[in-house]
């Protein structure tokens, strides 16, 4: 079992406002990292899988950035909008064919 | 575009009583999982097929849990003699391959609530 924890739990900003969260995992026996968003009511979406030291990747406003060496992940959201709202949760395979999850940053966008 | 679907979206039922969920994934992806969501907690694996074959369980599938995936295509989740702390969310995500860091497509999940 691979302990993979996320900050802060929630979140409210303001409509415009960049904001991020940060995913920490065990650095021994890293082998990907993935991006999930999950809009209440919805399939949880993949965002990115990230496997190397140093990725960086982008969708849109959105991005991440990893460090396995210290074992911690960074999702940036910029200029942020209400259909950002949703919950977003990371996971680490850890070299298993399953995915460990954290508990997720719960993300409110204010209009 | 046709995801990963699930069936039913919400269960409500009595303790004691069996509940089978239904996990349909994406075409041709030759492996699928199963997870449970509580309260609070992210995602935690329950098992994993690869084709029909079941490879690996969790220690969180009591043997009151079972899942099948007879042809391996659809997939199914039975919870016999349900117990209230079984209410959460699960969740079914399909892979296609069998490589280790894939990207899992998931359902919307099954929502259930035993009373």
């Amino acid at each position: 079992i691979l302990n993979v924890e996320q900050s802060p739990q929630s979140l409210h900003v303001q409509e415009g406002d960049s904001t991020n969260f940060t995913c920490s995992f065990p650095s021994s026996n890293f082998y990907a990292l993935h991006w999930y968003r999950w809009e209440t009511a919805k399939s949880p979406e993949a965002l990115f899988v990230m496997t190397l030291n140093g990725d960086e990747k982008k969708k849109g406003r959105i991005s991440a950035t990893l460090n396995t060496k210290e074992g911690y992940s960074y999702l940036y959201i910029k200029g942020s909008q209400p259909e950002d709202s949703a919950t977003y949760l990371c996971a680490s395979s850890g070299g298993a064919n399953n995915l460990f999850f954290g508990t997720g940053t719960r993300l409110t966008v204010i209009p | 575009d046709t995801g990963v679907s699930q069936d039913p979206r919400h269960k409500i039922t009595k303790r004691g009583q069996n509940v089978t969920f239904r996990c349909d994934p994406i075409s041709e992806h030759n492996r699928l999982y199963w997870y449970r969501q509580t309260l609070g907690q992210g995602p935690e694996f329950l098992t994993y097929f690869q084709n029909e074959a079941q490879l690996e369980k969790s220690r969180l599938l009591s043997d009151r849990f079972s899942a099948e995936r007879p042809k391996g295509s659809f997939s199914t989740l039975e919870i016999q003699r349900t117990e209230q702390g079984d209410s959460a969310m699960y969740l079914c995500a399909s892979s296609p391959r069998s490589l280790k860091g894939e990207t899992q497509y998931f359902g919307p999940g099954t929502r259930l609530l035993v009373l």
